[in-house]
């Protein structure tokens, strides 16, 4: 059974870049099956798929929202079985809960992080 | 991307069923047999209930189906139970590399 555990700080000043990290536990950030996604939620915006990695045919991948684009990375580590996201130039409206998940657009997500309240403010 | 449609609310008795609304557009919930569902209770991760329209993950109540007709979808809880209070969000694939979610639907258990 996947367990998803998040870590990282729950207050970013304006402008600064928030960073998280996912440890995974009972699968693996290579699994050529699995993929692996930051999803956030706010009062004013909702749910919303902020981007994914994942690894296939020798190859990683990874992809992000346009809402976020070209502020957004995520990336695995594989010498601890982790995926980050990091996402830059944050404003007041970047404040919400951020959750990691692995699952498919095609098929959901079926395993999630426990969520970590961000707030951004000076 | 606009966010699919859902109902603010929905509500039953214990024993009753209660469905719930997912509207989107041929270029989401219409054009793929991608739509997932979510329950989240106050303060928790969300948790998939359904996925590719009608599939319960393992583990999940047969109380609890999915549909789909043209450019919606829909939950039903049936044989509502105390447990079942909470918030629903539906989700589809968009197209392009692009996920899109519901509005959210609290279901209250009178």
């Amino acid at each position: 059974q996947v367990q998803l555990q998040q870590s990282g700080p729950g207050l970013v000043r304006p402008s600064q870049t928030l960073s998280l990290t996912c440890v995974i536990s009972g699968d693996s950030v290579s699994s050529n099956s699995a993929i692996w996604n930051w999803i956030r939620q706010s009062p004013s915006r909702g749910l919303e798929w902020l981007g994914r990695t994942y690894y296939t045919s020798n190859k990683w991948y990874s992809d992000n929202a346009l809402s976020v684009k070209g502020r957004i990375t995520v990336n695995p580590d594989t010498s601890k079985n982790q995926f980050s996201l990091q996402l830059n130039s944050v404003t007041p409206e970047d404040t919400a809960v951020y959750y990691c998940a692995r699952g498919r657009m095609a098929t959901g997500y079926d395993s999630w992080g426990q969520g970590t309240l961000v707030t951004v403010s000076s | 991307q606009s966010a699919l449609t859902q109902p603010p609310s929905a509500s039953g008795s214990p024993g009753q069923s209660v469905t719930i609304s997912c509207t989107g557009t041929s270029s989401d919930v219409g054009g793929y047999n991608s739509v997932s569902w979510y329950q989240q209770h106050p303060g928790k991760a969300p948790k998939l209930m359904i996925s590719e329209v009608t599939k319960r993950p393992s583990g999940v109540p047969d109380r609890f189906s999915g549909s789909k007709s043209g450019n919606a979808a829909s939950l039903t809880v049936s044989g509502l139970q105390a447990e079942d209070e909470a918030d629903y969000y539906c989700g589809s694939y968009a197209g392009n590399n692009n996920f899109v979610f519901g509005t959210g639907t609290k279901v209250t258990v009178l």
